[in-house]
């Protein structure tokens, strides 16, 4: 069974400070891993992938994720944060036969001027 | 390219009465997919389509809730009646269909249930 854990609700940075998101999963095999980011009131917008080829991922705005199968985590990181990555982010692990998504609870990222 | 259409963006009914949701996904996506994403929480698949054919339907309250996708392109999710417990953000997403695909996600409907 997949299914995806969120270890922090809310997190708090500072503008041009690192962004740290975790994420671990569980999964039956070797799994999809998506990142994904709603801002308020708009569609859940792809951040980046990971699909067993690189595990370190590059995504749009800057934002990277590590796989590491051994931790079987996926953490989101971005070196400096922007006012504009307020924003909600969700983790995702794919059921790889099915196309199937199970979302992570969502970690809020609020960045402060 | 244009992305996933949903309509309307918000809907404000009371308890008991009926509400349906459309969407209109990526052209030439044969996979289809419904989420409700309750405030605080992570979105939950409650239908998924393959072209006019339903794959997975098991977390879909079937008493209350149905869903179609005639012709395989356009979908139509309804609720009747609806609850208390509904009110809730309505996504629609869709992808090509094949394996470790990305999922695109439409803007949501709003639903309030009074």
């Amino acid at each position: 069974a997949q299914s995806v854990t969120q270890l922090d609700s809310h997190v708090s940075v500072s503008e041009g400070t690192p962004v740290l998101l975790r994420c671990n999963y569980s999964s039956s095999y070797s799994p999809s891993l998506f990142w994904y980011v709603q801002h308020p009131n708009k569609g859940l917008q792809l951040l980046l992938k990971y699909t067993s080829a690189a595990t370190l991922v590059k995504g749009i705005n800057g934002f990277e994720a590590e796989f590491k199968k051994s931790e079987t985590s996926f953490h989101l990181t971005k070196p400096s944060a922007h006012m504009s990555d307020a924003a909600e982010y969700f983790c995702v692990v794919s059921d790889n036969n099915f196309n199937k998504f199970y979302f992570g609870s969502g970690t809020k990222l609020n960045v402060k001027p | 390219e244009a992305g996933v259409a949903q309509s309307p963006r918000y809907k404000i009914i009371e308890k008991r009465q009926s509400v349906a949701f459309w969407c209109n996904p990526i052209s030439g996506h044969a996979t289809l997919y419904w989420y409700q994403q309750i405030l605080g929480q992570g979105p939950k698949l409650l239908i998924q389509f393959q072209n006019n054919g339903v794959v997975d339907d098991s977390q879909l309250p079937k008493d209350r809730f149905s869903a179609e996708r005639l012709k395989g392109v356009d979908s139509t999710l309804k609720i009747q009646p609806a609850k208390l417990e509904d009110s809730a953000v309505y996504l629609c997403a869709s992808s090509l269909g094949q394996a470790l695909d990305t999922q695109y996600f439409g803007p949501g409907t709003r639903l309030t249930v009074l």
